[in-house]
């Protein structure tokens, strides 16, 4: 099993301030995804990154694939409230995609 | 463009009784194609794939089964649930050697 952490499990800031969310593992993949989730919903693609040392930007948003292809992190710039939820990494491997443990994010107006 | 859709959105159902949720992609061919299960605010269980019709993997044992009867089409089921069944259903599919997944909408499954 290819297990991805993610770190922290809960956050919770203020409208305006910066945060980054870690995910963490002793396995390398071909690709990593992060994706957003809203309660009750699918998640959504947001990027995904491919080369080691990749680093992506969506707007406020900053993705970076650790150089050995083992992490990622997800940088987030003067966070909204329309930035609240969970956040989930995931790897692929061949026709698989191992999902990490998530982040719940809130961000209060 | 390509849209899954899962039904039921919701599902409420006794211990014991079957169940068979389905998902449907359009707008695509050949996809691989995925159930999840997700406990509240967590990640993603991946319990079935498939790479083509009738060809189907399991991650992890346990009282469900699934199956694809047609290209773009994949069933979960159970012949009696269990109080553990309960969760968060999510179908997703990708492109075969795809690097992204794309997931419905979800069911909410609530054993009682």
């Amino acid at each position: 099993t290819q297990l991805l952490e993610q770190s922290p499990q809960f956050l919770s800031i203020q409208e305006g301030e910066n945060l980054t969310v870690y995910c963490n593992s002793s396995s390398v993949f071909s690709s990593l995804q992060w994706y957003r989730q809203e309660p009750g919903e699918g998640p959504v693609l947001l990027v995904t990154v491919v080369t080691g040392g990749e680093v992506k930007k969506l707007k406020r948003l900053t993705f970076q694939f650790g150089d050995a292809r083992k992490d990622s992190s997800l940088h987030i710039t003067a966070a909204q409230p329309g930035d609240t939820g969970l956040y989930l990494c995931a790897g692929g491997a061949g026709n698989q995609f191992y999902f990490g443990t998530g982040t719940s994010l809130t961000v209060i107006p | 463009s390509q849209t899954i859709h899962q039904w039921p959105a919701t599902l409420v159902q006794p211990v014991g009784s079957p169940l068979s949720l389905e998902c449907t992609v359009e707008g695509t061919s050949n996809p691989n194609l995925y159930w999840y299960r997700q406990a509240a605010g967590r990640g993603l269980q991946l319990l079935f794939y498939s790479v083509g019709i009738g060809q189907i993997s399991s991650e992890v044992p346990q009282n469900l089964s699934a199956s694809r009867p047609q290209d773009r089409q994949f069933i979960l089921s159970s012949k009696k649930l269990l109080l553990s069944d309960s969760g968060f259903y999510l179908c997703a599919w990708s492109w075969q050697g795809g690097r992204e997944q794309y997931f419905g909408p979800g069911t909410r499954l609530t054993v009682t």
